[in-house]
This record gives C-alpha cells, sequence and structure tokens, in this order.
C-alpha cells in the first residue's frame, strides 16, 4: 500500500509569494496533519483535519491556512511568505484524530529567498 | 515549558552494540501516548514505536523497545544491535490527549538526537 504523499518534493520561492502544499493520506486514513521542521529543530504542530474539519491549530499566523477535500487529501497554504518559512513541511495521516499513531510523508523543502 | 527533552545532540555507536537515547517529558494529563521516529537524511519521519501512558509493559517493535519510566518521566529509546542503517536522527513525540483542547491528537517534539553508527 502507499504511504503518505507530498509534492512538490522541492520549491523555492521569493519572499512575499503565495505557496501551496500538497498531501495525500494512507489509503482509508481520514485525518491529516500538517509539521513544519525548520533547520535543526524538532517538527512544530501547524494543523489537524479530521472529516474535513479543522481539529487543531498550533501557534502559526494567519498567513497559513489550509483545508481536506472529500477525498481526505489535504493543501497547505502559505501567503506572504517570509525569510523564515523556509523549512521542511511534513504531512502526516492517521486512521482518526486524537489516539492514533500518524505516518509522516517524505516532505516538501521550501527555501525562500 | 519545554515538554519534550532530549539531552543527547549526537551519539556514536559501533555497528552490533546496543544505544539508549533519553527522553524525559512533562504532561499533567493522566492519558498520553509516547511516540519514537526516525528521521534518515532524505527527511522523511518513520515511526518506530508507541507506548501509551496506561500500558503496563514496556514497547517492544523488533530491536526497538522503549524503557517506559512513568514515575521519572522518561521514555528512552533502546536500538539493540545497532546497523549502519541505523545512522539517522531519532525523535521523541508526546500526544496529550485531554479532549477539551483545540488540538487533539497534536505531537509535540524533542530537539532530537543524531545517531551515527560506526563499522
Amino acid at each position: 500500500d502507499a504511504g503518505v504523499t507530498q509534492s512538490p518534493t522541492h520549491l523555492i520561492k521569493t519572499r512575499g509569494q503565495h505557496v501551496t502544499l500538497r498531501c495525500s493520506p494512507i489509503s482509508g486514513h481520514k485525518s491529516v496533519s500538517w509539521y513544519q521542521q525548520v533547520l535543526g529543530q524538532g517538527p512544530q504542530f501547524i494543523f489537524q483535519y479530521y472529516e474535513k474539519e479543522e481539529r487543531g491549530r498550533g501557534n502559526f499566523p494567519d498567513r497559513f491556512s489550509a483545508r481536506q477535500f472529500p477525498n481526505y487529501s489535504s493543501e497547505l497554504n502559505v501567503n506572504a511568505l517570509l525569510l523564515g518559512d523556509s523549512a521542511l513541511y511534513l504531512c502526516a495521516s492517521s486512521l482518526r484524530a486524537g489516539q492514533e499513531t500518524q505516518y509522516f510523508g517524505p516532505g516538501t523543502r521550501l527555501l525562500v529567498l | 515549558a519545554q515538554k519534550i527533552t532530549q539531552t543527547q545532540p549526537g551519539m556514536f555507536v559501533q555497528e552490533k552494540e546496543a544505544v539508549t537515547l533519553d527522553c524525559t517529558y512533562d504532561t499533567s494529563d493522566p492519558s498520553y501516548g509516547l511516540f519514537w521516529y526516525k528521521q534518515p537524511s532524505s527527511g522523511e519521519m518513520i515511526f518506530l514505536i508507541y507506548q501509551g501512558s496506561y500500558d503496563q509493559q514496556n514497547a517492544t517493535e523488533g530491536r526497538y523497545s522503549l524503557n517506559f519510566q512513568k514515575a521519572r518521566k522518561s521514555a528512552n529509546l533502546v536500538i539493540s544491535a545497532s546497523q549502519l542503517g541505523d545512522s539517522a536522527m531519532y525523535f521523541c513525540a508526546m500526544r496529550e490527549d485531554q479532549m477539551t483542547t483545540d488540538s487533539w491528537g497534536k505531537l509535540q517534539f524533542g530537539a532530537g538526537t543524531q545517531v551515527v553508527v560506526t563499522p
């Protein structure tokens, strides 16, 4: 079975631009979570979606938004990019929200110049 | 406040030896889960092992075992018979199960421990 997939794998943007990152969960999983991992640190929670509803939001500015589609795939959008948004963006899926193990995708490496 | 503390930034271990990675956590939630993930240089976070706060026995998965000491709030990962492919960053993470929070299911990660396995 296919694991979590993310696209694109790498992305270079300039300050002020907008970016959309995509994630497809493991088949049968209904929850998707997004994490930001800055170089040298552990991942930081951004959002969790379950059944197309936002279930959790981390301490990130409103420039960050996400949504989940009827097929449970998800998009993470970041507006007005800053240099500090350069990071590895990880998507994780789980059967449900809450007390389930999260399985991660390969991530999208975003570089903001 | 830091919820997950990994005090070892890096470790060298010889092939076929065992290695213990330290993790302490801080929570007042009586129900929580503890996870270990492996992150090779490629970036993908690979799930290794899970321990629930109410589990009576320490979790084991193949060469991985979790030394869970609830009173001390520690959840150390033991890798037995290290292999060259074990070289990676290892993260300890915690999920708090309070259903009153907006971030139910959120994982909180430590800073990680870099493990290098030498021949």
